[in-house]
């Protein structure tokens, strides 16, 4: 079984200032991570992903996650935020073999920027 | 360009009416879901389907049914059997070749019941 926690259902930050998005998962079996990104009224765009290898994940629009396994968590930031960066963040997990690659997602994070 | 279609993008139903959210994609991707959204509670399997004519109910298929005739067209039917239809509804479709592969989403369709 698998399941994700997102930490904060509303975050706002000032322009400039650092994104912080909080996710933490469970997972019976090693766990495939990755992070998405809606705006109003359109689907979902894949941010990053953690398969295996390097725990930090870089990904577009200068995001990146770091992979810790011992805490469960796969944290989204930006060191910088821009006004564009208004939307809904979705952090989702799946198992890591086939006939348990289902998303898990969480409840998601809508992200307000202050000018 | 290759990428998912969801159609209409938005719809209006009533109440005691099956209606039926069009799902095409041109990425050969052999697999296919279909999610529900409402406010605040994230995204909710509904049914996916792994190869053609095969599918798998998910959390939430009570009141739902697809079909898979085709590799690049998964329609999903919300029936009157639902009980609160209204919500977001998004397609998405992957290539299985690593199991880690994301999933690709469509642009969604918006379903209100009057």
């Amino acid at each position: 079984a698998q399941s994700v926690t997102q930490l904060g259902s509303h975050v706002s930050v000032s322009e400039g200032a650092l994104v912080l998005l909080r996710c933490n998962y469970s997972s019976s079996v090693p766990p495939y991570l990755f992070w998405y990104v809606q705006y109003p009224n359109q689907g979902l765009q894949l941010l990053l992903k953690y398969t295996t290898g390097a725990t930090l994940v870089k990904g577009i629009n200068g995001f990146e996650a770091e992979f810790k396994k011992s805490e469960t968590s796969f944290h989204l930031t930006k060191p910088s935020a821009h006004m564009s960066d208004a939307a809904e963040y979705f952090c989702a997990v799946s198992g890591s073999n086939f006939g348990n690659e289902k998303l898990t997602f969480g409840t998601g994070t809508r992200l307000t920027i202050i000018p | 360009d290759g990428g998912i279609t969801q159609s209409p993008k938005y719809l209006f139903r009533k109440e005691g009416q099956n209606v039926t959210l069009s799902c095409e994609q041109n990425l050969n991707h052999d697999a296919m879901y279909w999610y529900r959204q409402d406010p605040g509670q994230g995204l909710r399997l509904i049914y996916y389907s792994q190869i053609v004519n095969d599918f798998q109910k998910g959390d939430i298929a009570e009141g739902y049914s697809v079909s898979r005739e085709k590799k690049e067209s998964f329609p999903l039917t919300v029936t009157s059997a639902q009980k609160n239809p209204t919500a977001f509804y998004l397609c998405a479709s992957k290539a299985r070749d690593r199991v880690y592969n994301e999933q690709f989403f469509g642009p969604g369709t918006r379903l209100t019941v009057l």
